[in-house]
């Protein structure tokens, strides 16, 4: 079975300064990982994903993570915060199953 | 143009009434889903459908019955509306597997009241 852990219900950063989301997964297969961002009152938007090529996945708006298989972790990072990235971030898995197994979500707040 | 359209957006209602919700996808894709959201935003696949074909369906009450009547198109209705439904409803779609991008949908915001 798949699942996720996202570490932080809610993360605080001042604008201009680095992002951290953690995910932990687990899973009996190699997985792919996903991130989406839900900004309020909106659908959810990828940000990035893995599937199994480079550990280091780029997405949209600077973010970027990085597949850590002897830590079971895909953290969600970005240098540079800025005050449009104020969403809900979702750390997704899924496998050979055709469903997305979604975290619970981090809220990231992001102050002047 | 919009890739993924839910109608309606907002859907108060009483329980025991019956709804549906509507969802299209212009992106030409091969499968369509359904989620629900609840209150602690906590996001859980209901139903998928691959070509008009059920694929995935989760432990949901039978109140709920997905139609699809062709590939752009699926559809959630709901039947005997409970106050735990309430909850905000999202479409998704993708070319064909998991692994692949699913787009989602603006969601709508079921109250039952």
């Amino acid at each position: 079975a798949q699942s996720v852990t996202q570490l932080d219900s809610h993360v605080s950063v001042s604008e201009g300064t680095p992002v951290l989301l953690r995910c932990n997964y687990s899973s009996s297969y190699s997985p792919s990982l996903f991130w989406y961002v839900q900004h309020p009152n909106k659908g959810l938007q990828l940000l990035l994903k893995y599937t199994s090529a480079a550990t280091l996945v780029k997405g949209i708006n600077g973010f970027e993570a990085e597949f850590k298989k002897s830590e079971t972790s895909f953290h969600l990072t970005k240098p540079s915060a800025h005050m449009s990235d104020a969403a809900e971030y979702f750390c997704v898995v899924t496998s050979f199953t055709d469903k997305l197994i979604f975290g619970t979500g981090t809220r990231l707040q992001v102050f002047p | 143009d919009t890739a993924v359209s839910q109608t309606p957006k907002y859907l108060v209602t009483q329980m025991g009434n019956d709804k549906s919700i509507k969802c299209e996808q212009n992106l030409g894709h091969d499968t369509m889903y359904w989620y629900k959201q609840d209150s602690k935003k906590f996001l859980k696949i209901m139903f998928s459908y691959n070509n008009k074909e059920l694929i995935i369906n989760e432990t949901v009450p039978n109140r709920f019955s997905p139609k699809s009547p062709d590939k752009a198109h699926l559809n959630l209705h709901i039947n005997s509306l409970e106050l735990g439904d309430s909850a905000v409803y999202f479409c998704a779609s993708s070319q064909s597997l998991a692994l692949d991008t699913q787009y989602f949908g603006p969601g709508t915001r079921l109250t039952v009241l």
